[in-house]
């Protein structure tokens, strides 16, 4: 079975812009979280998705919003880009609720904004 | 509210000791508990989890935890480690209410020197 896949790897945009992530999770997984991971703050929830439902939200800006769609690949977009939104950005599936604790995370997403 | 504390942000090591990464959780709550892996431009590899029964709980690549519900920790262990362990580790619980989200520790930079 292919592993959880983010595109792109890696990208670079400047203050102001808008930037959108995608995650397929592995097949069969209806479970997505998303997470940003920097130097300063370490690992932070941003949110999750189940069945295309947004089941939880981390505490970040309204900026910061994500969605998924029927075949459980999951998107998310940061407008108005700032500085601090320079980091890795993980997302994460599970087979739920078969197995919800044993979560799969892609290679990430390195988002610098300049 | 639930947070995880890891002891050490750096562990360095000799190849073949043990070592041991500190975790500390606290939770009004039961939480079911985690050990993740991240090596070098990679994503998070689950390592070992608790949700119930036995305390010690065995993990791939030779690590183990244990589960002090008194002390309220999850100290990860390995008798004897090898360069290819060389990776930051991370500390996550998981509350039963809140889906599939995680809450990290810090993070602990283990370093095994030949």
């Amino acid at each position: 079975k292919a592993g959880v896949t983010q595109t792109p790897r890696y990208l670079i945009k400047t203050r102001g812009q808008q930037v959108t992530l995608s995650c397929s999770p592995i097949s069969g997984h209806r479970s997505v979280s998303w997470y940003q991971q920097t130097p300063g703050q370490g690992l932070q929830f941003l949110f999750e998705y189940f069945s295309e439902t947004q089941r939880n939200k981390g505490n970040f800006p309204g900026r910061f919003s994500g969605r998924q769609f029927s075949n459980s690949r999951s998107e998310m977009n940061v407008s108005t880009l700032e500085l601090g939104d320079s980091a890795l950005y993980l997302c994460a599936s599970s087979l739920e609720p078969e197995d919800t604790d044993t979560q799969y995370f892609g290679p990430g997403t390195r988002l610098t904004v300049l | 509210a639930q947070s995880v504390t890891q002891l050490d942000s750096q562990v360095p090591v000799f190849e073949e000791a043990p070592v041991e990464l500190r975790c500390n959780y606290s939770s009004s709550v039961s939480v079911y508990l985690f050990w993740y892996v991240q090596y070098p431009n990679q994503g998070l590899q689950l390592l070992l989890k608790y949700l119930s029964g036995s305390t010690l709980v065995k993990g791939i690549n030779g690590f183990e935890a244990e589960f002090n519900k008194s002390q309220t920790s999850f100290h990860l262990r390995k008798p004897s480690v090898h360069i290819s362990d060389t990776a930051e580790y991370f500390c996550a619980t998981r509350q039963e209410t809140s889906g599939s989200r995680l809450t990290f520790g810090e993070g602990t930079q283990l370093t095994v020197n030949p």
